[in-house]
């Protein structure tokens, strides 16, 4: 089975901290999204990454940067993390296959709340 | 063009009836249509999915119903349980759009 794991399910930080989302997938997937959830507004995509290195805005990037130093690992920060920045966070990875994506597959997700 | 538009947002069905929920698309380059089951504190799940070459996909008590010409889908859940109490997300790719497109997901609540 694919897994994509997160560091944490929980995490509490205060305003102005800078904090790190860690997420590993075992299945040698090119693609590494990060999503934030919030209730009524579905799933919200943050930064994506086709490959290492590799980052690209997605549709709500304002207060976040990404890492990808590895095939299997992205990383999201929050520079300075503020309270508009509590939700549900959950990363996904996929593959190319046919000329297309295939194989969404999200970890279980970080609840960060900041205070 | 690039949304894909879900309904309704929240659903309440007795345990043994019919829940449906109702995805709309405009992009037609779109070819891939998966259904998401998100429980709470999990991630979403790959539930059942469809291309646009069939009008039909039955996996079991759930089916994707697809009207290419409409541009719609919907997910049918027979005799709901309790059990399938959860979010879920209906969802688009293809085309020159590479990443997964989500609707706004619906939570059903199936009462016993």
């Amino acid at each position: 089975d694919v897994k994509v794991t997160q560091s944490s399910r929980y995490l509490v930080k205060r305003t102005g901290e800078k904090v790190f989302l860690e997420c590993v997938q075992d299945m040698d997937h090119e693609n590494m999204f990060w999503y934030r959830q919030d209730p009524g507004l579905g799933l919200r995509l943050i930064y994506f990454s086709y490959d290492v290195k590799m980052k690209e805005k997605g549709d709500i990037p304002e207060g976040y940067s990404v890492s990808r130093e590895k095939k299997e690992r992205f990383s999201l920060i929050l520079e300075s993390a503020s309270t508009n920045q509590t939700s549900m966070y959950l990363c996904a990875s996929s593959l190319w296959h046919n000329g297309g994506q295939f194989g969404y597959t999200f970890g279980s997700g970080t609840r960060l709340t900041v205070v | 063009q690039q949304q894909v538009k879900q309904s309704p947002q929240s659903l309440i069905v007795q345990k043994g009836g019919i829940s449906i929920i109702n995805c709309a698309y405009e992009n037609t380059a779109f070819d891939y249509f998966p259904w998401y089951q998100q429980f709470p504190g999990k991630g979403p799940a790959l539930l059942i999915a469809i291309r646009p070459d069939v009008s039909e996909k039955k996996e079991g008590r759930f089916t994707i119903s697809f009207n290419k010409s409409a541009k719609q889908f919907s997910l049918h859940i027979m005799d709901s349980q309790p059990g399938d109490s959860a979010t879920y997300f209906c969802a688009a790719l293809g085309g020159s759009q590479g990443n997964l497109i989500f609707g706004k997901g619906t939570k059903l609540s199936v009462k016993p």
